[in-house]
């Protein structure tokens, strides 16, 4: 099984909501990476969890949050969104550890709409 | 720190004409070099990457891409250009291991015109 997993697939919240996606591989992979993309922009990277412990942050505003409950599971936690912040929301999954060349698996992605 | 730059944010062949895509990378250790493609409202494929074990990298869908390092390139082939092939291509460097980061070009937006 070489696929990434995402959930929803499209959400549309206010401004006030709290909300959750949710991301699943089945590939034994041990690093996990959300990223943000705009509409005709790469890829930016927010969060890496390495061996479920959270190795990067890239400077996220706190109403993001992430949480790897266990080694296949990914989420990202909404909560006081902008409307700035509507974006694709891409998940990520690669071998990690040292040594492994660092192909990454995106998922299809959850298309967020803040209203 | 390593970056990339793609040449050109649109291309436009003819279907059957070669295709190629550019991308120079600047790194102060030999990098690993990625080609990735998104169709609209999809995430990204990987259609092949550079680690230094060949500098041919033959990938998926008839591509193939050529590290150069004299040039400081790892452009982006494909012989005959198909309508299924129009998308979005991303070029992408990182380090060595683990989890280290990929910092992604701006991509390329491939047209293909029948």
């Amino acid at each position: 099984d070489t696929e990434v997993t995402q959930t929803p697939k499209h959400l549309v919240m206010g401004m006030t909501n709290k909300k959750s996606l949710k991301c699943e591989q089945h590939m034994g992979h041990r690093a996990m990476y959300w990223y943000k993309q705009k509409a005709k922009k790469p890829p930016e990277l927010m969060f890496v969890y390495s061996y479920e412990k959270l190795s990067i942050n890239e400077s996220v505003p706190s109403r993001f949050s992430p949480e790897c409950p266990n080694s296949s599971l990914l989420n990202l936690h909404l909560h006081a969104l902008q409307p700035e912040d509507s974006a694709l929301y891409l998940c990520a999954s690669s071998q990690g550890g040292q040594g492994y060349h660092n192909e990454q698996f995106f998922g299809p992605g959850t298309r967020l709409t803040v209203l | 720190a390593q970056s990339v730059t793609q040449l050109g944010s649109h291309v436009s062949v003819s279907e059957g004409a070669l295709v190629l895509l550019r991308c120079n990378y600047s790194s102060s250790v030999p990098p690993y070099l990625f080609w990735y493609v998104q169709y609209p409202n999809q995430g990204l494929q990987l259609l092949l990457k550079y680690t230094s074990a060949a500098t041919l990298v033959k990938g998926i869908n008839g591509f193939e891409a050529e590290f150069k390092k004299s040039e400081t390139s790892f452009h982006l082939t494909k012989p005959s250009a198909h309508m299924s092939d129009a998308a979005e291509y991303f070029c992408a460097v990182s380090g060595s291991g683990g989890y280290q980061k990929v910092t992604f070009g701006t991509g390329t937006k491939l047209q293909v015109i029948p």
